[in-house]
């Protein structure tokens, strides 16, 4: 059951350029997105996210593009620090419920190189 | 950002036994959630929780698994006989808006 896919395992950028991370989803039904930050060891930790009513989301370094007629969503940090270097997952929630679960893409391991 | 604890860090354990991961919410929430990640695969999720019952739950899920709010401040994620299949990260999370923060999560181990 794939209904939030990230197709690229790991993503290499080079500190002080734009990293883009992104994410597909197959169910309709989703109507909340959110973008999460991950270090070994370390639980998720929240990013951003994005109303399926918006198509842009703003903060700081972080922006999250939402095209849903693609059912497609990007994470856009700019400019990428070494610090950034993490896993990153996208997740997604059904409208139908009040507060409902997470479904989580498989990831995708950015490091961004000095 | 709600603070939420997760003990133990990590937990070794037998085939066969029961294990109880305990989750504390520095503020006082109302939807709680557990997930488990086995290593190289996606986060998943397994229950949710809202005024002390289950609002939702996961095939995977069984009837080897429970949760319960004992004390109105921890939250428990019971494994009644825990399998080798069982071994994973397991992440306890709470909701604000339709945000949901997570802890650091327990290592589980199951030789």
């Amino acid at each position: 059951d794939q209904q939030v896919k990230q197709n690229s395992p790991s993503l290499s950028v080079q500190e002080g350029r734009i990293s883009i991370l992104n994410c597909d989803y197959t169910n309709s039904m989703f109507d909340y997105f959110l973008w999460y930050k991950k270090y070994p060891a370390e639980g998720p930790t929240f990013l951003i996210s994005i109303s399926s009513i918006k198509d842009k989301n703003e903060d700081g370094r972080f922006t999250v593009f939402l095209n849903k007629s693609a059912k497609h969503l990007s994470l856009h940090i700019v400019p990428s620090q070494p610090g950034d270097s993490a896993v990153y997952f996208c997740a997604a929630i059904d409208g139908g419920t009040s507060y409902g679960k997470l479904t989580f893409g498989q990831g995708t391991i950015l490091t961004v190189h000095p | 950002e709600p603070e939420v604890t997760q003990t133990p860090s990590h937990q070794v354990t037998q085939m066969g036994q029961e294990v109880i991961l305990r989750c504390v919410p520095i503020s006082n929430h109302l939807y709680f959630y557990w997930y488990r990640q086995i290593l190289g695969q996606k986060v998943e999720f397994l229950v949710s929780f809202y005024n002390n019952e289950i609002s939702e739950k996961s095939e995977i899920f069984d009837d080897q698994f429970s949760v319960e709010r004992p004390d109105g401040s921890n939250f428990t994620l019971k494994i009644r006989s825990t399998k080798l299949e069982d071994s994973a990260m397991y992440f306890c999370a709470m909701a604000q808006s339709n945000i949901q923060y997570f802890g650091a999560g327990t290592r589980l181990s199951v030789l």
